[in-house]
């Protein structure tokens, strides 16, 4: 059966400092890949997508990028965080059209 | 007109009650519609998929969906306090899931 990792569960990072976020999946292959964002209060954000290795699409301008260097694994950076960079992020992955999504378990990003 | 829409709540059921939760979508193209259970600091968890007009069953769980009147809705029969979470429904326009819109959720509260 697929799963998916992502870590590291919680993070604490002050105001322009880097960032990066890993996750995996296992158990499929040439999967879909997304990056979301759930601010405090607020809805699902699309932040990135992949539908393959070095493949990304930008959802939201901003001070984030994604890369994706090897078929199941998808990274989320940043060079400098923002205050307004705290969240809730979660990859998620999905198989083909019309197939759901499926999450990790998330990350709570605190920028302070 | 927003995408996709859901009643914020809080609503609020007894136990062992049906609890009913709508979402009207805009876009008719729409077709392939997804409800996930959001507990309070975890990740969505997808529990029902429905592609096609009428009603899904799926243990407590029933989904239904109106193309025509452009809405679907979930319902939990006998419901449990367990089931007391945020659910979201998502709304995907065709192909991959780069054009999923998410609802900002219905948080449900079952009263013991």
């Amino acid at each position: 059966s697929q799963t998916i990792h992502q870590w590291p569960a919680t993070l604490v990072q002050p105001v322009g400092s880097p960032l990066s976020l890993e996750c995996t999946v296992e158990g499929t292959s040439n999967p879909n890949l997304y990056w979301y964002r759930q601010a405090a209060g607020r809805g699902l954000q699309l932040l990135f997508y992949s539908v393959g290795i070095g493949q990304i699409s930008s959802e939201v301008p901003q001070n984030l990028s994604a890369s994706r260097p090897q078929d199941r694994q998808f990274i989320l950076s940043s060079k400098k965080l923002l205050l307004s960079d705290s969240g809730f992020y979660l990859c998620a992955w999905e198989g083909g059209s019309a197939s759901p999504l499926h999450f990790g378990n998330g990350t709570r990003l605190t920028v302070t | 007109q927003k995408e996709v829409e859901q009643n914020s709540g809080p609503l609020s059921v007894p136990e062992g009650a049906i609890a009913s939760l709508n979402c009207t979508y805009s876009d008719r193209v729409s077709q392939s519609f997804f409800w996930y259970r959001q507990y309070s600091g975890k990740s969505p968890e997808l529990i029902m998929s429905i592609y096609s007009n009428g009603d899904k069953e799926d243990g407590r769980f029933t989904a239904q969906l109106n193309k025509a009147s452009q809405y679907v809705s979930l319902l939990i029969r006998d419901s449990q306090p367990s089931d007391s979470a945020t659910y979201l429904c998502a709304v995907n326009k065709g192909g991959s899931n780069y054009k999923l819109t998410f609802g900002k959720g219905t948080l449900l509260t079952v009263n013991p």
